[in-house]
């Protein structure tokens, strides 16, 4: 298996630009987390979704942010407007039903400037 | 406030000894805790899962404990070597409240191993 796929892994854009991010899960994996991670605050879990429908979004910053998951294979995450505060590194994560152990992507380093 | 903390400084150790990790929550309850490998550039990979009602769990050179009373979980690396460099994460989830998948992580420890 290729493991969980990111894509970009790095984008640089410019405040107020909208951002998109992508994200293919483990085949058969039933759930799927986005994070954020930053030195000052780790890791931080933005929404995540069980059989494609969200479960929670709580930790989604604000408006600017939202996620969708048409299918089991994919999901994006999108800022629009991007700002400077959102650089950070985001990482898609996948489970399986019945595991909770988590397998992460590469991520994608993202500079807003 | 609920938070997890880990050894904010950097550990250094010499090859072939025993590193041991500390994570210590407060305010949770959690059903279970893992612990996380990431190096630099890339992201977590799954190590162990211990659960609530489990004292210690092995893998390998790996053990790690879990103290609910205490609220910590120490995590060994038995006859340490270079390639183990690297921060470790520990994460749990809040409590058992259903089937909720929501971690809450703590800032990572680094260890460095030198030859």
């Amino acid at each position: 298996d290729a493991g969980v796929i990111q894509s970009p892994r790095h984008e640089v854009t410019e405040m107020g630009q909208e951002v998109t991010l992508r994200c293919k899960p483990i085949s058969g994996h039933d759930y799927l987390f986005w994070y954020r991670q930053t030195m000052m605050r780790g890791l931080e879990l933005l929404i995540y979704f069980n059989n494609n429908v969200p479960i929670d979004d709580s930790g989604m910053p604000e408006d600017r942010f939202s996620a969708k998951m048409p299918n089991a294979s994919f999901s994006t995450l999108k800022i629009q407007p991007s700002e400077p505060r959102d650089s950070a590194v985001y990482f898609c994560a996948s489970s399986a039903q019945g595991a909770y152990e988590q397998y992460f992507g590469p991520g994608t380093r993202l500079t807003v400037t | 406030s609920q938070k997890i903390e880990q050894n904010s400084e950097a550990l250094n150790i010499q090859e072939g000894k025993t590193a041991t990790l500390t994570c210590n929550y407060t305010n949770y309850s959690p059903a279970y805790l893992q612990w996380y490998r990431q190096d630099p550039g890339r992201g977590p990979v799954f190590l162990l899962l211990i659960r609530e009602n489990e004292k210690e769990k092995r893998k390998e050179r790996l053990k790690v404990t879990f103290d609910t009373t205490l609220k910590q979980s120490l995590f060994h690396i038995t006859a340490s070597q270079p390639a183990d460099s690297a921060t470790y994460l520990c994460a749990l989830d809040r409590n058992n409240a259903g089937n909720n998948r929501k971690l809450i992580w703590g800032l990572g420890t680094s260890l460095a191993v030198n030859p």
